[in-house]
């Protein structure tokens, strides 16, 4: 089946570094989503594109839609240990009407 | 708070067992979605329903089932339970029209 490549699996941060983690497919995208989960609890929606190009931010977080449709990209500002958690992305292809998920970027806080 | 409840919020059951996860979806959202996230694994898309209507199955094992009743709210059935199943079990719901969902707080569920 259709694939998005999320990267990085996991990322070691100190407080205040910022962050940068991606989607990428070969397959074209109409519609970019980012989530974040906190341990036990369900995702919950930080951004979404629409549009080619789009860049989009939510307070620290900042996300754009990739030129070519194929790819998206998540950065984090200045991080605070509360964004510790795992962010999946969620595309939507342009011949379907379903969600691709990537298997999600854990993003741990060194003490 | 999403707006999307599902109960119980944890369930502990013996293989062979069945057991029904329910999920309420925000106020007029039409469409549900179930998911199946394993220990440190990614979200499994299981089935989705549309204003009662099932509109699109994922990986959902033949001994899973789903429905939607009259008033939206949602139940998966999990029967002949094996340890396997033991997973966190979300349920998301969407307006009509949009992508964006919505995740309920989830169901863990373990089998023994």
């Amino acid at each position: 089946g259709q694939q998005l490549n999320q990267s990085p699996q996991s990322m070691f941060i100190q407080e205040g570094e910022d962050v940068s983690m991606n989607c990428t497919s070969s397959s074209i995208f109409n519609t970019w989503l980012w989530y974040k989960q906190e341990p036990g609890e369900g995702p919950v929606l930080l951004i979404a594109l629409y549009k080619a190009g789009e860049l989009t931010s939510n307070g620290r977080l900042t996300a754009q839609f990739g030129i070519t449709r194929k790819d998206s990209f998540l950065n984090i500002s200045a991080s605070i240990p509360s964004d510790v958690g795992i962010y999946f992305c969620a595309g939507q292809l342009d011949s379907n009407y379903q969600l691709i998920w990537g298997a999600g970027t854990k993003l741990i806080i060194k003490p | 708070d999403s707006g999307v409840t599902q109960t119980p919020k944890h369930l502990i059951t013996a293989t062979g067992q069945r057991v029904t996860l329910r999920c309420s979806p925000r106020s007029g959202d039409l469409s549900v979605y179930w998911y199946q996230q394993s220990l440190d694994q990614g979200l499994q898309f299981l089935i989705q329903y549309y204003n009662g209507e099932e509109r699109a199955k994922g990986n959902i094992l033949e001994r899973f089932s789903a429905q939607q009743f009259p008033d939206l709210h949602s139940e998966l059935n999990l029967s002949s339970l094996e340890l396997g199943d033991s997973a966190l079990y979300f349920c998301a719901s969407s307006v009509a029209g949009s992508y964006e969902q919505y995740f309920g707080p989830g169901t863990r569920l373990t089998v023994t």
